[in-house]
């Protein structure tokens, strides 16, 4: 049974840098059967997918053109975790943040994140 | 226009039937594309239900009664989530989401109560 743990602050100033680390148990971030993916939800955007890391012979990523440029997800094999970095945010950012594993669908998802940025 | 288009709201009795709608954008062919639906309730993330594209394409969620189906309507150009005998536990958000353009899109959601 996987299980996804986030951390990361609850708070973070404008045009600062939002960082969450997502730490993977039963499964592994290299495994090249699943790719792990930050959403995020809020009242004024709804769900919206952030993007992904994955590995098939390598490592790949894909991201949402709405934060393309300030997004960044890394795979940690080390540490069997994922981390997503956002720069520059804004109040548009706050939002609940999720780390999600996909297979076939979006299985397993971590408790989320409030993300809250304000001065 | 929105890619992904649902209605905000949905009100049903208990032992009835819903139909909730997931429309796509004029000129994104509801036809090719594997429909996923998901549903939230208050305080949890959302949950996957079912993913439909056609009756020989499609997956159940683990565990998710059969009573939550998966079909489209392509006059309409919509994906359907179809939720028969209706019961109090079912009342939640449901989401669909596509694949569109290398990036995972999903509808606004609808909040479906049954009273």
């Amino acid at each position: 049974q996987v299980h996804l743990q986030q951390s990361g602050p609850g708070l973070v100033k404008p045009s600062q840098t939002l960082s969450l680390t997502c730490v993977i148990s039963g499964d592994s971030v290299s495994t090249n059967s699943a790719a792990w993916n930050w959403i995020r939800q809020s009242p004024s955007r709804g769900l919206e997918w952030l993007g992904r890391t994955y590995y098939r012979s390598k490592w790949y990523n894909d991201y949402s053109t709405s934060v393309k440029g300030r997004l960044t997800i890394n795979p940690d094999t080390s540490k069997n975790h994922v981390s997503l970095q956002l720069n520059s945010v804004t109040p548009e950012d706050t939002a609940i943040y999720y780390c999600v594993r996909e297979t076939y669908y979006f299985d397993s998802w971590g408790q989320g994140t409030l993300v809250t940025v304000s001065s | 226009q929105a890619v992904v288009t649902q209605p905000s709201s949905l009100s049903v009795s208990p032992g009835a039937s819903a139909s909730l709608t997931c429309t796509l954008r004029s000129g994104i062919n509801v036809d090719t594309y594997r429909i996923y639906w998901y549903q939230q309730k208050p305080g949890s993330p959302p949950q996957f239900l079912l993913r439909y594209k056609s009756d020989s394409d499609k997956q159940q969620g683990s565990g998710v009664p059969s009573r939550f189906s998966g079909s489209k309507d392509v006059s309409a150009n919509a994906g359907i989530l179809l939720i028969s005998g209706l019961q109090s536990d079912d009342e939640a958000d449901y989401y669909c989401m596509i694949w569109h353009s290398s990036a995972m899109v999903f509808g606004g959601g609808t909040k479906l109560t049954v009273l």
